[in-house]
């Protein structure tokens, strides 16, 4: 089967880094997306990894191990605005373009 | 470029009733895709299509239909709904490289009652 996991929430102090956890299983693989999803709003994208490695994209990085199904977002100096779901995807067709979505991890920042 | 829009943003629906909900893009996407999103859940695929005249189901497509005569357009019809249906329904749309992230619109939070 196919299957996204991802913590349910996850709590930080703003100026803090959080690290929010992925893992897959997918009958294919063709990169991984992580969107950020404001309530009520729709997801906007993030990042994506095709390679194993860390992509840097300002105060966010994700990082891919295809070997071991997993990934990670990294938020650094936590604003206030960086609270909202952080939803992981996984495409697992060129051809399509289809995404599996994880259930969404939602980060609460405090002060 | 008005990006991906989505009409009607809210409507409440009684059990049996059907409507419509409408997707335009106006970025010349090939691919277009339809959500639903239960409330604290990721997203699920409903349908998708890879071009105009041609579309395929995706992991939930019970109880919907699609069509895609144009390149712009991809509504979603909703035949007899049910209160399984209550959900808030997302459309994207996306170039047709291999990489291509999906572009979301601002969603439709349905209903049925």
């Amino acid at each position: 089967g196919q299957n996204i996991d991802q913590p349910t929430e996850m709590t930080a102090t703003e100026g803090a880094i959080v690290q929010i956890n992925c893992t897959y299983q997918t009958s294919g693989f063709n990169g991984l997306f992580w969107y950020q999803q404001h309530a009520a709003e729709a997801p906007t994208f993030l990042s994506y990894n095709v390679l194993d490695g860390l992509e840097e994209k300002g105060r966010f990085s994700s990082f891919l191990s295809r070997s071991k199904g997993y990934s990670y977002l990294l938020l650094k100096e936590l604003q206030m605005k960086d609270s909202a779901s952080y939803l992981c995807a996984v495409s697992g067709s060129s051809n399509t373009g289809k995404l599996i979505f994880g259930q969404g991890t939602t980060l609460q920042v405090k002060p | 470029n008005a990006g991906v829009t989505q009409t009607p943003k809210f409507r409440i629906l009684k059990i049996g009733q059907s409507m419509t909900l409408q997707c335009t893009q106006d970025m010349n996407h090939n691919y277009m895709y339809w959500y639903r999103q239960d409330p604290g859940m990721g997203l699920k695929l409903i349908y998708y299509s890879v071009g105009a005249g041609i579309t395929d189901k995706g992991e939930v497509p019970n109880g919907y239909n699609v069509s895609r005569s144009t390149t712009e357009d991809f509504p979603l019809r909703l035949e007899l709904a049910a209160p399984s249906q209550t959900s808030v329904y997302f459309c994207a749309s996306r170039p047709g490289q291999a990489l291509d992230t999906q572009y979301f619109g601002p969603g439709t939070r349905l209903t049925v009652l």
